[in-house]
């Protein structure tokens, strides 16, 4: 059965840093790009981050460019995501997913994380 | 980047009626990489369809995806009681970041 967990969400300060992890089990996770999905309370989804398999390439959406670093442990089967220098408007659920198939181009994804709860407040 | 449209932002239907949720993206999708999820209160995102019309893993044949280029089209024939819920639709045919729609909320009249 395909699992991922997110964990290491919570509150913080304008400001402030937070470190997501996001640890898979049930599939071979070095074959895969590995994504970050988030979602504002009452909004709807917003692509934010993903890396291909070793690491090597990244991408972030615009909004996050320079403040969050996406990387993994291929090791550990875990995918991270970094969130420094946080504002209110990064306040929302975020998710890692994985796609269907192991190309770059195959990005509609069918696992998700149960997501985790990320509040950015004073 | 390319930007989503989803038409209506809420549809109200009753069980056994057909359902038609509209994505127009504002330039022209790469090989019909487009996908539709559902998403339920309290719930991750679920995914429908992927490549504009290929159903998923475990998805009833009720639900349906077709277009190419700019429109796509999600259809529900004889709505179940567990249909009603938040959908979305998603390009991935331009590099990334990869965009969403703003969802249609489908509810029961």
């Amino acid at each position: 059965e395909v699992q991922l967990v997110e964990s290491g969400g919570g509150l913080v300060q304008p400001g402030g840093s937070l470190r997501l992890s996001c640890a898979v089990s049930g599939f071979t996770f070095t074959n895969y790009w590995m994504t970050w999905i988030r979602q504002a309370p009452g909004k709807g989804l917003e692509w934010v981050a993903n890396m291909n398999q070793d690491g090597s390439e990244k991408c972030y959406v615009d909004s996050v460019k320079g403040r969050f670093t996406v990387s993994r442990d291929n090791a550990k089967s875990s995918l991270y995501l970094q969130m420094n220098s946080l504002r209110a408007e990064d306040t929302a659920v975020y998710y890692c997913a994985r796609a269907v198939g192991v190309s770059r181009y195959s990005a509609s994804y069918l696992y998700w994380g149960q997501g985790i709860l990320v509040t950015v407040s004073s | 980047e390319i930007v989503l449209t989803q038409s209506p932002g809420t549809l109200s239907l009753s069980p056994g009626e057909r359902a038609t949720l509209s994505c127009r993206a504002s330039q022209s999708v790469s090989n019909s990489y487009l996908a539709w999820y559902q998403q339920k209160p309290g719930q991750a995102p679920r995914l429908l369809m992927y490549g504009a019309s290929n159903r998923a893993t475990g998805i009833p044949d009720r639900f349906s995806g077709s277009g190419s280029g700019t429109d796509f089209t999600l259809t529900i024939t004889r709505l179940e009681p567990e249909d009603f819920a938040v959908y979305y639709c998603q390009q991935y045919g331009s590099s990334p970041p990869y965009s969403f729609g703003q969802g249609t909320k489908l509810e029961i009249k």
